[in-house]
């Protein structure tokens, strides 16, 4: 299965900064497929926070950054806030798999 | 504004079908591909597939190939993903979504999500 890892928690103090990582392979990330990210609050749908590696919809605050190296990404939050507290998603495409691959999520709790 | 309206819950015993419905508008139906991703409780997303409402041309994740249909009725904009031979270990939520650059981009519109619960 070429899926993408994620770390399953972070968490971090209000006004901190926080990075989730996105792992791939050669078939997804490594391939120079873009890598976008999604929030999912409790009981609601997934909703895009950055596509193309580092672009944001608009609507989504600055504080919410995207970058990509390698088989990797990452997703950063800086300024946290309460109202972050949510578990965030990683994709791409998989050469290998012909679709699209999520990573496993990522708990982001605010101390 | 765009929305991607879903058909509601669904109880099924092991064994039936599903048939969920993705009514869009606010664009062009035609113009963007219809993803399906599901999520069992307390679990992650699950890509399913997608479908090409222009031609109908359709690709799905290899562990639901046989089991999964997607269509769609342009006259009315709406998407449909059926599943087949149900266990209950397909009980979640399943999600319909726009996808933005064809089947390798990013979904922007999400439906709310259609939960179904399969149970003896």
């Amino acid at each position: 299965q070429s899926g993408l890892t994620q770390p399953p928690s972070v968490s971090g103090a209000p006004g901190q900064r926080v990075t989730i990582s996105c792992t791939g392979s050669s078939s997804n990330i490594g391939a120079n497929y873009d890598v976008h990210w999604y929030q999912q609050l409790p009981g609601t749908a997934p909703k895009l926070l950055i596509y193309g590696n580092n672009d944001r919809p608009s609507g989504v605050p600055g504080r919410f950054s995207g970058s990509k190296s390698g088989t990797s990404a990452s997703l950063a939050i800086t300024g946290l806030q309460a109202e972050d507290e949510a578990d965030y998603y990683c994709q791409s495409y998989d050469s290998g798999l012909s679709g699209s691959v999520f990573g496993g999520g990522t708990k982001l709790s605010v101390l | 504004q765009v929305q991607l309206v879903q058909s509601g819950t669904e109880v099924k015993k092991p064994g039936a079908s599903v048939k969920v419905s993705c009514k869009a508008s606010g664009y062009t139906f035609s113009d963007y591909y219809i993803h399906w991703v599901r999520q069992a409780p307390g679990q992650g997303l699950e890509w399913m597939g997608w479908i090409n409402p222009d031609g109908g041309d359709t690709k799905f994740a290899q562990i639901f190939e046989g089991r999964v249909t997607m269509t769609r009725g342009t006259s009315i904009s709406t998407a449909y993903m059926e599943l087949t031979r149900l266990r209950s270990d397909d009980t979640a939520v399943y999600f319909c979504a726009r996808g933005v650059g064809y089947s390798s981009g990013w979904f922007d519109y999400w439906g709310q999500g259609t939960l179904v619960t399969v149970s003896s």
